[in-house]
This record gives structure tokens, sequence and C-alpha cells, in this order.
């Protein structure tokens, strides 16, 4: 079946740590990837997107997320996570030809003093 | 980026009444919408797909009767919560794709936190 998988429902991180937030997908052909972040009682802000090309993408807040076929997965990646960096993060996919994003359940990133 | 503001941004209304929430791109016209509906500490859940023009496209298991979608113009659509009780109470994500084909992301709003009382 077609889905998303977000497997770490919460990360705690300690500040100035990396991080990394696993997404993986099931689909039959390489859909449209996003990294979506929302602040509590916010909307979702897009953090970066792949669409084609280079597989390791830059998106903002100092974030990036590679692209690996082989695996069906797109993981956000930050070198140096900082305290507002917490926050509810989202994998999503657009299949292409579609219109309708399909979400993961989302990981909870904690970051800890 | 394109920008799609949600309003209210909160309300609080009795229950049995009708609340309605706007969702508009503001720099962008969008011929399709969609409405999400978010428990807490959970994902976003599709409700519907409103389509400018015409009518709206329900997700399985979404009361079309009680969640009225209104796309009347390319850059405004809106949800009514119809006759809301408790378990209506959630929060409600607009979102919209700028109409430039495949390559482009959905921008969102602000959301709506309703809260049936």
């Amino acid at each position: 079946a077609q889905s998303v998988t977000q497997p770490d429902i919460h990360i705690t991180v300690s500040e100035g740590a990396s991080l990394e937030l696993r997404c993986n997908y099931s689909y039959g052909a390489t859909p449209y990837l996003f990294w979506y972040v929302q602040s509590p009682g916010q909307g979702l802000q897009l953090l970066l997107k792949y669409f084609s090309g280079d597989t390791l993408v830059q998106g903002i807040k100092g974030f990036e997320a590679e692209f690996k076929r082989s695996q069906s997965s797109f993981n956000l990646r930050k070198p140096s996570v900082h305290w507002s960096d917490a926050a509810e993060y989202f994998c999503a996919v657009l299949p292409r030809g579609f219109q309708k994003l399909v979400f993961g359940t989302g990981t909870r990133l904690l970051v800890s003093p | 980026g394109a920008v799609v503001s949600q309003h209210p941004s909160r309300v609080i209304c009795k229950s049995g009444t009708s609340v309605k929430i706007e969702c508009r791109s503001l720099d962008f016209q969008a011929t399709t919408m969609f409405w999400y509906r978010q428990f807490p500490k959970q994902s976003l859940m599709l409700m519907a797909t409103s389509n400018e023009g015409s009518k709206a496209t329900y997700e399985q298991g979404v009361e079309k009767d009680k969640f009225l979608i209104n796309h009347a113009s390319l850059t405004l659509s809106t949800l009514t919560v119809t006759s809301a009780h408790p378990e209506d109470s959630s929060f409600y994500i607009c979102s919209a794709r700028p109409p430039t084909g495949g390559d482009t992301e959905a921008f969102f709003g602000q959301g709506t936190r309703l809260t049936v009382v």
C-alpha cells in the first residue's frame, strides 16, 4: 500500500547536537517529497522540497535532506540544533500527477539544554 | 513564497451554531484548495478538496452536510461547520498550490482553532 512513514514519534536532542529525522515512502514512482515544520498552534512552513536533480537538498533554517532512491527515504538533517527548532516535523509526498499531499504521522522534536 | 491566509485563527462557538472559516490565496489564483483537520498531537487528515466553481470532493468518512465547502472565487474557499458539537473542536488548516504545473509546493494557512462549548 502507498504510505509515508516517520518511524520516530518523539526525538530529544541536546542543543548544538546534530539531528536526523527519518522518512520513508512506499510509492511505485518517486513522488515529490517535502518536509514541513509546525510550531504549536500554527500552520505548516515548508523547510525544503525535492522534485528532481541533486539528491541533497538545502532548505531554510540550516536544514538539509537527502533523497535515497534505493532506500525510498528522504531523511531530514541539521548539523547543530537550536532550541528554537523544537517543533513538529512532517514529511509529505505528492505522487506525480496527483494533487493531494500525503503526510507522515509527524515527529516531535524536543531540544534539551 | 506564496501566501495563504486563514481567518479566524481562533473561534469559540456554542454547540448547535455554525462557524465559517475562510481561506484566501493572497498572491495567486487557486482553482483547488484543500481542507485538513488536525487532532492534538496527530498528523493532518485531509477532509476535502475544494474546487472553484464546482462541488467539493470529500474524503471517505467526512460528512459533507456538516462540513460545507464553498469555493466561489479563485482566491477564496470557505469551510462552514454546521450545527457544531464539542467533538468538532479541532484545528482546521487549509492549503493551496499555485497553478504552475507539478513543480510547486503547497502553501498552508495559519490554521483555525475551533472550540465548541
